[in-house]
């Protein structure tokens, strides 16, 4: 079955210490999501490809980097985590941008910093 | 900015009873509006997506309805079972296309 698949599920890292999540499609979709969701609240885009083209928040901070080094795959890479960056990350994929497209959802990585 | 408020308190439903959550926007009305469902741990999934010209969209038990003069959205799910326990979360289309999301509304249906 087409999906998105997130690895790995859980992450232990250190402060300070980096860290990558991965993500890989098999939908062929050209946009790829992250998102940090914590504890009941809304998820929050961190960025978003559109195809090759990188788009960030302009509230995302610095610390946070991706990568999509091709179609299928995208990497999330936090520099230097700190205790707040403690989250579920989310990586979703959609057909094309806009509202009027459903995004899939991978499982997601729950990263613990200790 | 935009902002979506959906009721933060979990909502109690017996089962066979319709549950109905709300989801409130506060400035410009979105063209699109959608509804996902998340279970604990995972992610969210993909239920219904209506458009501001449509005022109601059916799937199976689900309903839902846009109503752009009160900025409202509700979510019905008709005869809820125990297995549609979860939270409930819209997410409504901006002017970068993309989606702004609510917090969600967690739903427990009781035997």
């Amino acid at each position: 079955d087409a999906m998105v698949i997130q690895n790995p599920r859980y992450q232990v890292t250190q402060f300070g210490k980096p860290v990558t999540l991965s993500c890989s499609q098999t939908l062929n979709h050209n946009v790829m999501y992250w998102y940090q969701q914590k504890s009941s609240q809304a998820p929050k885009l961190l960025f978003h490809y559109y195809d090759k083209d990188f788009n960030n928040e302009a509230d995302t901070p610095d610390n946070f980097q991706s990568r999509r080094p091709n179609t299928s795959f995208c990497f999330l890479d936090i520099r230097s985590p700190g205790l707040g960056d403690a989250a579920m990350y989310l990586c979703a994929t959609s057909r094309d941008a806009g509202g009027d497209h459903e995004q899939y959802f991978g499982p997601g990585t729950r990263l613990t910093v200790t | 900015s935009q902002k979506i408020e959906q009721n933060s308190e979990a909502l109690n439903i017996q089962e066979g009873k319709t549950a109905t959550l709300t989801c409130n926007y506060t400035n410009y009305s979105p063209a699109y509006l959608q509804w996902y469902r998340q279970d604990p741990g995972r992610g969210p999934v993909f239920l219904l997506l209506i458009r501001e010209n449509e005022k109601e969209k059916r799937k199976e038990r689900l309903k839902v309805t846009f109503d752009t003069t009160l900025k409202q959205s509700l979510f019905h799910i008709t005869a809820s079972q125990p297995a549609d326990s979860a939270t409930y979360l819209c997410a409504l289309d901006d002017s970068n296309y993309q989606l702004i999301w609510g917090a969600g509304t967690k739903l427990i249906i009781k035997p």
